[in-house]
């Protein structure tokens, strides 16, 4: 499956803060991708959708202005976590797509801490 | 959003026991898939099933799509202590337009006492 890869793998920020967290598609040119958030104990919940050269899509409840994506390049895709805040410290996740196989593959995690 | 139901919550077993655990869903979904995550990690892909009433395998681990596609199942077999782990279903629907996010189940806390 297709390799992914996230930096950083944890950051730990004051809160006030923006914290950029990258997705690299490694061995494979995506024009989507996922981004994902997971509080402790909690499933995946799918944030936003990332779309090569166009604006991404958020889920409802999601804050566009609050969780910036910048998909630049089919090979990355970047969520810049602005003005950060206690309640955003979890685990953010991205993904991608194999169009050809139907399959989602997911990147090792970054986990976000904010004091 | 829609939500799957993801039972048991957790399982406490013994090694070589098998392990059973399914989801369902009240709305239809084209794709199921199953992941394990482990702490710390990202999920990992088990098995993709694409089809209503396809059964597929991948080592010990057996996993269905239902007929009604509103549910699939997943077995592991003789488990060993490596299968420790959350395992989570997945579920797409197809919209026609592109590729489209995953609805995850809540997730099965696998446990096993050697």
């Amino acid at each position: 499956g297709a390799v992914v890869s996230q930096h950083p793998s944890w950051v730990i920020c004051k809160s006030g803060t923006s914290v950029k967290i990258e997705c690299r598609s490694l061995d494979f040119q995506a024009t989507t991708m996922f981004w994902y958030r997971q509080f402790p104990k909690q499933s995946l919940m799918l944030m936003a959708t990332s779309n090569e050269g166009s604006k991404a899509t958020y889920e409802q409840g999601v804050e566009k202005d609050k969780f910036l994506i910048n998909h630049a390049s089919l090979t990355l895709s970047t969520l810049t976590v602005t003005s950060a805040h206690p309640e955003d410290s979890s685990f953010y996740i991205c993904s991608l797509e194999d169009r050809k196989y139907n399959e989602q593959f997911f990147g090792p995690g970054t986990r976000l801490t904010v004091l | 959003g829609q939500q799957l139901n993801q039972s048991p919550q957790s399982m406490f077993i013994q090694e070589g026991e098998d392990v059973s655990m399914n989801c369902t869903s009240s709305s239809i979904f084209n794709t199921w898939l199953w992941y394990k995550q482990d702490p710390g990690e990202g999920p990992v892909l088990l098995i993709a099933l694409y089809k209503a009433g396809e059964l597929t395998s991948n080592g010990r681990l057996t996993a269905q799509f239902g007929i009604t596609r509103k549910d699939s199942f997943l077995n592991i077999s003789a488990s060993i202590p490596s299968d420790v782990g959350i395992y989570f279903c997945a579920g797409r629907e197809y919209s026609g337009g592109g590729a489209d996010g995953l609805t995850f189940g809540k997730g099965t806390h696998l446990i096993i006492q050697p």
